[in-house]
């Protein structure tokens, strides 16, 4: 079945670091991927997607690229900020199984 | 006003107690869904309505029910609560038409605690 493995947290970093988390996934076919952010107290909200092969979501400084010979969706910001600290999850979604598949998340903090 | 509504926001119940969770939606969107939020183990999906007359069970259904009202509506029901059942739970809803990319809207989530 389909699964998405995501960089095991914590992970804390200091204002204005570069932040890479890794995301593989394993799917047939050819899933939408999604990366979902979820500040504290509130519900999980859409970050960026990327739905073929190659392209690039992007939003609010992150990015990720949809990289299908590596079966990976890595999401990177160049410099981070106080209020980028929250639980990140990756997911896709592939044709056909009409229901999202979730990573574990990974909880960033940034500290000043 | 959000598009996705939760009630209650937090529940404190006791063993054995029937508890029922309600999700409302003003997206227009045929899905909704049920999800199970615990430390580490990221979301789980306990039920999912395509439309009014089509319920299908998630990775985890033992234990809950659901009943889709309307489209708007979507609600969970633990009919007798246990401490393990204690979690954070989501109502999502989603578009069926293809450009959506299954493409989810979360609420903001039910913290339920089972003593």
């Amino acid at each position: 079945g389909d699964s998405v493995t995501q960089m095991e947290g914590p992970v804390t970093l200091s204002e204005e670091a570069f932040l890479t988390i890794n995301c593989t996934y394993t799917a047939t076919g050819y899933p939408s991927l999604f990366w979902y952010v979820q500040y504290p107290g509130e519900g999980l909200q859409l970050l960026l997607k990327a739905t073929k092969a190659d392209d690039k979501g992007s939003n609010k400084g992150f990015e990720a690229t949809y990289r299908k010979e590596t079966t990976s969706f890595h999401l990177e910001k160049g410099s981070v900020q106080v209020s980028d600290s929250a639980v990140y999850f990756c997911a896709l979604n592939n044709f056909g199984n009409e229901k999202l598949t979730f990573g574990t998340g990974t909880r960033l903090t940034i500290i000043p | 006003d959000a598009d996705v509504t939760q009630t209650p926001r937090n529940r404190i119940t006791k063993t054995g107690k029937r508890i029922m969770l309600e999700c409302s939606q003003t997206k227009g969107h045929d899905r909704m869904y049920w999800y199970r939020q615990d430390p580490g183990l990221g979301l789980q999906l306990i039920y999912y309505s395509f439309d009014v007359k089509d319920i299908n069970k998630g990775e985890i259904s033992d234990g809950y029910s659901v009943s889709r009202q309307a489209q708007a509506k979507f609600s969970l029901s633990l009919e007798s609560a246990i401490p393990n059942q204690t979690a954070l739970y989501f109502c999502a809803t989603s578009d069926s038409g293809v450009s959506s990319y299954n493409e989810q809207f979360f609420g903001p989530g039910t913290r339920l605690t089972v003593l």
